[in-house]
């Protein structure tokens, strides 16, 4: 059982250059979710789905695409990678209903400079 | 505006001491509240959820309460370990919301001294 796993661990892009990052989960849970985690902030959410099939925007979704390719995998997409995305980026997966869903289980990290 | 602040910023404590964190937050009303902790270079892993209507929840050493009028949560850690080195978020969810409307804080760093 790997939990929630994503790849790569490390990457550094040229501004205007594009890259998606990936996360994959092995745990059946319904809602996934991107976030960014920058020094001195709090986690922000940038995208997430519910279930399969479905995406929303979180609170900064800008410059980002997301795709829910199936229950498992949940994507994150720079188009055109500038120097204010440069961050760590977390995938989460939560199940769905009842307490159970307050629980958000998260990957390793992917970390993400932009030159 | 809902927030949730997190104090102190950060903190050094010598191994075997206790120590306690603070928490808090606007959001009202809420469903529940969590603590998280993060090892460097690594993702948050849930240490304590609790809903409104709780307020104490222990896992081994480490107790979170909840003073759900005051708006107030603190995490105390028992006889610190050298592991227990980490950041430690406080999360509100608010009432109604769904898992997309989380309210973080930015997180306590904890560093244990040998």
């Amino acid at each position: 059982n790997a939990g929630v796993t994503q790849t790569p661990k490390f990457q550094v892009l040229k501004t205007g250059q594009s890259m998606t990052l990936q996360c994959a989960q092995d745990m059946n849970h319904n809602s996934m979710y991107w976030y960014r985690q920058d020094p001195g902030m709090g986690l922000r959410l940038i995208y997430y789905s519910a279930s399969e099939g479905t995406t929303d925007k979180g609170e900064v979704p800008n410059g980002y695409n997301v795709s829910r390719l199936n229950k498992r995998e949940f994507s994150l997409r720079l188009e055109s990678a500038a120097p204010s995305q440069t961050s760590v980026y977390f995938c989460a997966s939560s199940s769905s209903g009842g307490s159970s869903s307050y629980e958000q289980y998260f990957g390793p990290g992917t970390r993400l400079t932009v030159t | 505006k809902n927030q949730v602040e997190q104090s102190p910023q950060s903190l050094i404590i010598l191994e075997g001491k206790n120590c306690t964190l603070q928490c808090n937050y606007t959001v009202s009303p809420f469903s529940n509240l969590r603590w998280y902790k993060q090892d460097t270079g690594r993702g948050p892993v849930s240490l304590t959820i609790m809903t409104f209507s709780e307020n104490t929840k222990s896992n081994g050493r480490y107790t979170a309460t909840l003073d759900a009028d005051t708006k107030q949560s603190s995490l105390h850690i028992t006889a610190s370990q050298l592991s227990d080195s980490a950041s430690y978020i406080c999360v509100v969810s608010p009432y109604g919301g769904s898992q997309g409307n989380l309210i973080f804080g930015k997180g306590t760093k904890l560093s244990v001294k040998p």
